[in-house]
């Protein structure tokens, strides 16, 4: 069956520690992985994408797929950082839709 | 980027009435778009697959006659909740693909039925 997991409901850190939010996925073919970002009263977007293997505010992303996983880290958590992220995992083909894990709220205390 | 919006951004309603909820790609053509529900504190759940000039496809246990979805251009997608109660006041979310396969979202909209 197809699933993301976000064990964390909530995640609480002080302002620059590092923050690691977990995800892991179950999927029988190729996965393509996301995380979304929803800040307050914002809609949901895009944070980064495993397949561009890119770096945005700060946040990165490595798929491991031995341990089907895909955790969203930053070094040094900032107060802007708070908000609800969800990671998700497409299905379907080239424009499939997304599976979403429960989201983990983040809260970045000063 | 991409932009999606959404019409209206909030709703009340009485119970047995039907309201009409627009979802746009503002800037860019989509022959598929996403429907949502996102109940309190709780994760995104996909209702239906909307697909220009053809039915939509609507996800196991999604009622598809409550849940009425008409594609009628590269641009804009219509749910429609018919005979609407209680039960389905809630948080209404669009999407529409990338060329990479993310999803760009609409801002939602809150549905509340009296």
């Amino acid at each position: 069956a197809q699933r993301v997991t976000q064990p964390e409901k909530l995640l609480s850190v002080f302002k620059g520690a590092p923050v690691e939010l977990k995800c892991n996925y179950s999927y029988s073919g190729s996965p393509e992985l996301f995380w979304y970002v929803q800040y307050s009263r914002q809609r949901l977007q895009l944070l980064l994408r495993h397949i561009s293997r890119e770096s945005i505010k700060g946040f990165t992303a490595d798929l491991n797929k031995g341990e089907t996983s895909f955790h969203l880290k930053k070094p040094f958590a900032q107060e802007e950082d708070s908000a609800m992220y969800y990671c998700a995992l497409s299905v379907g083909g080239s424009q499939g839709n997304l599976i979403f894990g429960k989201g983990t709220k983040l809260s970045v205390k000063p | 980027g991409a932009v999606v919006s959404q019409h209206p951004s909030r709703v009340i309603c009485k119970s047995g009435t039907s309201v009409k909820i627009e979802c746009r790609s503002l800037d860019f053509q989509a022959t598929t778009m996403f429907w949502y529900r996102q109940f309190p504190k709780k994760s995104l759940m996909l209702m239906a697959t909307s697909n220009e000039g053809s039915k939509a496809t609507y996800e196991q246990g999604v009622e598809k006659d409550k849940f009425l979805i008409n594609h009628a251009s590269l641009t804009l997608s219509t749910l429609t909740v018919t005979s609407a109660h209680p039960e389905d006041s809630s948080f209404y979310i669009c999407s529409a693909p990338g060329i990479y396969n993310e999803q760009f979202f609409g801002p939602g909209t809150r549905l509340t039925v009296l």
